[in-house]
């Protein structure tokens, strides 16, 4: 089991809410990422961060945002919440340098009423 | 895009039948990995082959990667009712910032 934990497991929450995602890893990793999985679905990458104060846009278009402020954290927030927003939200963490191998937390799903 | 296409989308077979996957990308890649997700969990890594390999082992499961053709199998030998599972490659291309683009999966039901 990797050592990256996601806070919630699940939430249900209404339209117009402000929500966080917790993402945290205790493996020392400087890349973390967050990707947006809708059932039975492939993943997409939605932000990336190198380290400390780097975050970056993935290859999907999100209205979330998400902060680097200590390496062990990635937290993702919405600050409005919409039935489109609806889905899992899976984040994951990899050494810098070498192979991309990346490991996952067990995902947080979402669903906006 | 540069993401993998995988196929069967879906397979069932007996336990102890071996299970074949495949994955086909688009641009060259630095390595190909593939990952399991149990339904409702994240995902875990299995297996990563570099782009001068062709075939690699681990355990059951064997991977092979033909870079003429953009592809990659992933066998399942002697297959367990645990293996059931859904399967993703993932490619780290060339120039993409050694992020991953994921395949569509493959959905694998291994029954008793």
């Amino acid at each position: 089991e990797a050592d990256i934990y996601q806070t919630p497991r699940y939430l249900v929450i209404g339209t117009g809410k402000k929500i966080t995602l917790e993402c945290s890893q205790t493996m020392g990793h400087d890349k973390m990422y967050w990707y947006q999985q809708d059932p039975g679905m492939e993943l997409h990458l939605i932000h990336y961060s190198y380290g400390v104060n780097s975050t970056e846009k993935g290859d999907l278009s999100s209205e979330s945002t998400v902060s680097r402020i200590r390496t062990e954290h990635f937290p993702l927030t919405l600050e409005s919440a919409r039935p489109s927003h609806t889905s899992q939200y899976l984040c994951a963490s990899s050494e810098f340098g070498g192979p991309e191998t990346q490991y996952f937390g067990p995902g947080t799903r979402l669903l906006v009423l | 895009s540069q993401q993998g296409e995988e196929d069967p989308q879906a397979l069932s077979i007996q336990e102890g039948e071996n299970a074949t996957m495949n994955c086909s990308y688009k641009t060259s890649i630095n390595n190909l990995q593939w990952y399991r997700q149990n339904s409702g969990r994240g995902l875990v890594h299995l297996i990563l082959i570099r782009s001068n390999e062709r075939e690699k082992h681990s355990g059951r499961l064997r991977v092979t990667l033909d870079t003429s053709k953009k592809s990659s199998s992933l066998l399942i030998t002697a297959s367990r009712a645990a293996d059931t599972a859904s399967y993703f490659c993932a490619t780290d291309f060339t120039g993409g910032g050694n992020k991953l683009t994921f395949g569509t999966g493959t959905q694998l039901k291994v029954e008793l």
